[in-house]
């Protein structure tokens, strides 16, 4: 069974530039959540994405967004990026919303903003 | 001060000990998370509870929703259980608050 996919695993982008993310769950998971690591914040919640909607939504600014798609698929889309935006960027799937089932975790895609 | 926090941040130990970490939280939760984080960035998720105490191999965690505290430990450590462990509190409006992890290092 593949596991969670995102692609691609690292991306360097300048400032002022827009970025695409693009994450794969599991076969069957319907629950896409995405995650931001810095050193100087540690993880982050960024959004849950369940059926297509968005489910929640963590204190980050309009410029991060996404989206998922009907085989469950999700983006995550940061515009105008700045350099505080260089980070490692995660995301999980999980058989249902919230924290009712285990979560698996991708590899990562490393964001450096110059 | 953070809603979740883990103690010790840094904690290096000999083969073979007894590991303990420690996760307070101030939020109400629906469940903790104990996830463990290899260099490179994979994440892998190793208990989710809401109470008591779960193991796996020589993983056990436990959680007391009284006192708002988890504990992760690992019994007869090895040096491929070095990595960083890191407690995450779900609240009960499902937003996830992540500890900033305790880098574990175990010297052969």
């Amino acid at each position: 069974k593949a596991g969670v996919t995102q692609t691609p695993r690292y991306l360097i982008k300048t400032r002022g530039q827009q970025v695409t993310l693009s994450c794969s769950p599991i076969s069957g998971h319907r629950s896409v959540s995405w995650y931001q690591q810095t050193p100087g914040q540690g993880l982050q919640f960024l959004f849950e994405y369940f059926s297509e909607t968005q489910r929640n939504k963590g204190n980050f600014p309009g410029r991060f967004s996404g989206r998922q798609f009907s085989n469950s698929r999700s983006e995550m889309n940061v515009s105008t990026l700045e350099l505080g935006d260089s980070a490692l960027y995660l995301c999980a799937s999980s058989l249902l919303q919230g924290g009712g089932a285990e979560a698996f975790f991708g590899q990562g895609t490393r964001l450096t903003v110059v | 001060k953070n809603e979740v926090e883990q103690s010790p941040q840094n904690l290096t130990a000999q083969e073979g000990e007894f590991i303990t970490i420690n996760c307070s939280y101030s939020v109400g939760i629906s469940a903790l998370h104990w996830l463990q984080q290899h260099p490179g960035g994979g994440i892998v998720s190793l208990f989710m509870l809401s109470s008591g105490k779960k193991k796996h191999g020589r993983l056990i965690a436990t959680i007391n929703i009284q006192e708002k505290h988890s504990s992760l430990h690992i019994t007869a450590s090895h040096p491929r259980d070095s990595a960083v462990y890191i407690c995450a509190a779900e609240n009960r409006d499902d937003k996830i608050i992540f500890g900033k992890g305790t880098r574990l290092h175990i010297l052969p």
